[in-house]
C-alpha cells in the first residue's frame, strides 16, 4: 500500500543531543514537508523540499536541519540548538499545486 | 486577515446535532483551500481540496464551501455522529510551497 511512512512513534532525547526523525514516502510525490505541532497550535512549517536536493526555510526552521537526497526519503534532525524541541512531528507529502496533503502518524519527541 | 484563522476552537454536540466550522483567509494569492478530519491516534486524512469562489463540496453528511473574495471557508456536519468526533483542520494552500494551517476545531459528539 502507498503511504508515508514516519519512525520512531517516540523518541527520547536527552540535552545536548541531535536526533534524526525519519520520513519516508512511496507516493512518488515530489513535495514533502515537516510540521510540528504543540498543544494547542496548529501545525507549524518547519522545512518543505519541492524537488530531491532542494529544500526551503518554514516559519520555525531555526535549531533544525533536513536532507532531501532522494524523492521518497526527507529526514529532519533536530539540532541541540533547537531550544524547546519537545513536540509533535508531522511530514507530509503532496504532488501538485491544488492536490491534498499525506501525512505520516507522526513522531512524539520528549527531551528528558 | 495575516493567518488561517478557525472558530470555534472546540465543539460540543449531541448525536443528531447539525453543527458547522468557520476557516477564514487571507484572500490574496489564493490557490486553494483544504479542510482535513484528523482522529485521535490517526494521521490527518482530507475532506476536501477546494479552488474556486463558489466551489461547493459534499462527502455523505459533511460538506463545505468556499468564499475566496472575501476569505472565508464553511463545513457542515449534518446529524453528527460519534464517529465525527475529531479535530477538522482547515489550511490554505499558495502553489506548491506549502499548506498554511489553522489551529483547528476540535469536535465532541456525545452518543
Amino acid at each position: 500500500d502507498g503511504g508515508i511512512t514516519q519512525s520512531p512513534k517516540y523518541l527520547f532525547r536527552k540535552e545536548g543531543q541531535n536526533v534524526t526523525l525519519s520520513c519516508e514516502q512511496n507516493l512518488n510525490h515530489d513535495a514533502m514537508y515537516w510540521y510540528r505541532q504543540d498543544p494547542g497550535q496548529g501545525l507549524r512549517l518547519i522545512y518543505y523540499s519541492q524537488i530531491v536536493n532542494d529544500f526551503q526555510k518554514g516559519d520555525i526552521a531555526e535549531g533544525y536541519s533536513v536532507s532531501r537526497e532522494k524523492k521518497e526519503s526527507f529526514p529532519l534532525t533536530v539540532t541541540s540548538a533547537q531550544k524547546n524541541p519537545t513536540a509533535f512531528y508531522l511530514c507530509a507529502s503532496r504532488t501538485g499545486d491544488i492536490t491534498e496533503a499525506f501525512f505520516g502518524q507522526g513522531t512524539r519527541l520528549t527531551v528528558v | 486577515i495575516l493567518n488561517v484563522e478557525q472558530s470555534p476552537q472546540s465543539l460540543h454536540v449531541q448525536e443528531g446535532d447539525s453543527t458547522n466550522f468557520t476557516c477564514s483567509f487571507p484572500s490574496s494569492n489564493f490557490y486553494a483551500l483544504h479542510w482535513y478530519r484528523w482522529e485521535t491516534a490517526k494521521s490527518p486524512e482530507a475532506l476536501f481540496v477546494m479552488t474556486l469562489n463558489g466551489d461547493e463540496k459534499k462527502k455523505g453528511r459533511i460538506s463545505a464551501t468556499l468564499n475566496t473574495k472575501e476569505g472565508y471557508s464553511y463545513l457542515y456536519i449534518k446529524g453528527s455522529q460519534p464517529e465525527d468526533s475529531a479535530t477538522y483542520l482547515c489550511a490554505r494552500g499558495t502553489g506548491r510551497r506549502a499548506l498554511t494551517f489553522g489551529s483547528g476545531t476540535r469536535l465532541q459528539v456525545q452518543p
